[in-house]
């Protein structure tokens, strides 16, 4: 079985520039999630989408953070304009949904950094 | 609210030696709860997760758990450490009502002595 997938896995920008994330979940998984994980912090859930609706988006930074999942599969995350703060590790995670104690499976994750 | 509190940030042990993770949670609601291990420049695996079966949890790689509500504790064990263990461990807490989001501790690098 595959895993989930995310491109590109290193990214580097300048202040102000934008920048786009992609994320193939494991085929059949109805949930997706996009986390952000700051050097020496645990993952903190940016946006969560049950098929290609949004169920939590409360952490996103609205004003410069936009995600979608068309056609409920995969999904891209954008930042636009990016900021030195956004510096982190974007991950994507997929889970078959149902449950509270499913596993999320998570892709190798984007490393950006911003200058 | 929920949370996990993961005490050392940075755990050293010797090949061979008994390995020992903290993580203490706090939730309003019986939770459920997850160890999750994280290689260098690569996503975050699962090693366990407590669905309040049983109370003691065995996970992959010979690590397991022990769930203990009087303590709220879900430390993570292993009685031989090895070296490719050395990773980053992070303990989750999710709450089993609605549709409540896994929520990380800080994590905790474990180094291997040879």
């Amino acid at each position: 079985e595959a895993g989930v997938a995310q491109s590109p896995r290193y990214k580097i920008i300048e202040k102000r520039q934008s920048v786009a994330f992609w994320c193939n979940p494991i085929s059949g998984h109805a949930t997706l999630y996009w986390y952000q994980q700051i050097l020496g912090q645990g993952p903190k859930l940016l946006i969560q989408f049950q098929n290609n609706g949004v169920v939590d988006d409360s952490q996103l930074p609205k004003d410069r953070f936009s995600a979608e999942r068309l056609k409920g599969v995969d999904s891209t995350l954008k930042i636009q304009p990016a900021k030195l703060e956004d510096s982190a590790v974007y991950l994507c995670a997929s889970e078959e949904g149902g449950t509270s104690y499913n596993e999320q499976f998570f892709g190798p994750g984007t490393r950006l950094t911003v200058l | 609210a929920q949370s996990v509190t993961q005490l050392g940030s940075h755990v050293s042990v010797s090949e061979g030696a008994l390995v020992l993770l903290r993580c203490n949670y706090s939730s309003s609601v019986p939770p459920y709860l997850f160890w999750y291990v994280q290689y260098p420049n690569q996503g975050l695996q699962l090693l366990l997760k407590y669905t309040s079966a049983a109370t003691l949890v065995k996970g992959i790689n010979g690590f397991e758990a022990e769930f203990k509500k009087s303590e709220t504790s879900f430390h993570l064990t292993k009685p031989s450490a090895h070296m490719s263990d050395a990773a980053e461990y992070f303990c989750a807490v999710r709450s089993n009502f609605g549709n409540e989001k896994l929520t990380f501790g800080t994590g905790t690098r474990l180094t291997i002595i040879p």
